[in-house]
């Protein structure tokens, strides 16, 4: 099992820029979340989906869109990038929303110039 | 709002002492604590899952407990090792935001040999 993946790793882009970030897990989850970590913030929930075809809003939804077209690929949007969008993003996913362990991608480095 | 608070930040050991970081939680209606490991430039690594049903939790050096009406949990390392050297992170999953974990900022290990 590769567990999750991430897509790319890394990438700079120039602001107002557009580019997706792909998320990809092959233990059959029901749930899928994006993250964002900056430097004295913490991890922060971007948005999550609850199955195929369904999508929330977390925490710091702004800037960004999702999609679930598939149950195992959970898409993060950017369509005009800024460089407040600078940051690591992670992608999870768990078998249930709270009962289970969250299960974490490796990562991808955004920097917004 | 959960707030979730890490002591120390950062802490510095000599290899083979017992070691304990610090988590507490400002609402303790929570579903489960996880707490996970952060190597450098790596994603997260899940070390430990307490349910809000459970006290304790048990893996090999590692041993975490969870006092809900205190709003605490300890991460407990045993023999401390180099390899132990990462970013410790806990996070909480509230009910009534199912779906979300609240992390903390961490606490940076370092062992030395």
């Amino acid at each position: 099992n590769a567990g999750v993946t991430q897509t790319p790793k890394f990438r700079v882009l120039k602001t107002g820029q557009s580019m997706t970030l792909l998320c990809a897990q092959d233990m059959n989850h029901e749930y899928m979340y994006w993250y964002r970590q900056d430097p004295g913030m913490g991890l922060r929930l971007i948005h999550y989906s609850v199955g195929e075809g369904t999508t929330a809003k977390g925490e710091v939804p702004d800037g960004y869109n999702v999609s679930r077209l598939k149950k195992q690929n959970f898409l993060l949007g950017l369509e005009s990038a800024a460089p407040s969008q600078t940051s690591v993003y992670f992608c999870a996913s768990s078998y249930s929303l709270s009962g289970n362990e969250q299960f974490f991608g490796p990562g991808t480095r955004l920097t917004v110039l | 709002k959960q707030e979730v608070t890490q002591i120390p930040a950062a802490l510095s050991v000599p290899e083979g002492e017992n070691l304990v970081l610090n988590c507490s939680f400002t609402d303790s209606a929570i579903y489960n604590l996880q707490w996970f490991r952060q190597d450098p430039g790596k994603g997260l690594t899940s070390l430990l899952l307490i349910q809000s049903s459970q006290r304790e939790q048990t893996s090999g050096r590692l041993n975490a407990s969870l006092d809900k009406s205190s709003g605490r949990s300890t991460l407990y390392i045993a023999a401390s090792q180099p390899g132990d050297s990462a970013t410790y992170l806990c996070a909480v999953a509230r009910g009534s935001t199912l779906g979300r974990l609240y992390f903390g900022r961490g606490t940076q290990l370092t062992v030395w040999p």
